[in-house]
């Protein structure tokens, strides 16, 4: 078992779609992370939680809104997307926030295409 | 917030060594990471470096932490095909990691 799995690894939804991104760690981890990888900028961190609260919301459109239902899981759900929504959702847990040694554990990411 | 900086491409022959820059604007960062993203997959952490610490050895990775200039590098030494993929930076802030852009290391056999 992988320490961080996400699912499903590619998606393709219309701009009407609503669909949801799942994450689950299986390392223990206090918190978890939404980041979004486009091409040639740096990676935008979306949404941080730990221990299931929302410590971080970089001003993210409302058609993204995160849930963490426990410190296992996370999810990211999807409504209305634009088409430069388009691109690799990475998420990521770490035993404590980055202030201390506490390195980020990457999925696999799941490739998001807008049409 | 934190500003990372890198060179996007890097082309080098295998056997040589390859370094990989990062400049922050952070000086209160305490700790300073290295991970690496081959095709299709997650970031993956290769090494890091406290920031009371200005060089840091493991195997054919060195990481050089010039902390008044803000730099910090990774040299690859023998550079194997195999190293090719994108290379990030990334320094801790309070609540997350401030990633650079990558840098795509390319591998020449």
């Amino acid at each position: 078992e992988t320490g961080v799995t996400q699912t499903p690894r590619h998606l393709v939804m219309g701009m009407t779609n609503k669909k949801s991104l799942k994450c689950e760690q299986h390392l223990g981890h206090n918190a978890m992370y939404w980041y979004k990888q486009s091409a040639k900028k740096p990676l935008e961190l979306m949404f941080v939680y730990s221990l299931e609260e929302r410590v971080e919301n970089n001003s993210v459109p409302s058609r993204f809104s995160p849930e963490c239902p426990n410190s296992s899981h996370l999810f990211l759900h999807l409504h209305t997307l634009q088409p430069e929504d388009s691109a690799l959702y990475l998420c990521a847990s770490s035993q404590d926030q980055p202030s201390r040694y506490s390195p980020l554990h990457f999925g696999n990411g799941t490739r998001l295409t807008v049409t | 917030g934190e500003d990372v900086e890198q060179s996007l491409f890097l082309s080098v022959r295998e056997g040589d060594s390859s370094v990989i820059n990062c400049t922050y604007t952070d000086s209160s960062s305490t700790y300073l990471y290295w991970y690496k993203q081959e095709p299709g997959a997650g970031l993956q952490l290769l090494t890091y470096i406290f920031s009371n610490m200005d060089m840091k050895q493991d195997q054919r990775l060195t990481v050089l932490l010039n902390k008044k200039d803000k730099h910090l590098s990774l040299r690859i030494a023998d550079t194997q095909t195999g190293d090719s993929a994108i290379y990030f930076c990334a320094v801790s802030g309070a609540n997350n990691l401030f990633f650079g852009t990558g840098t795509r290391l390319t591998v020449i056999p």
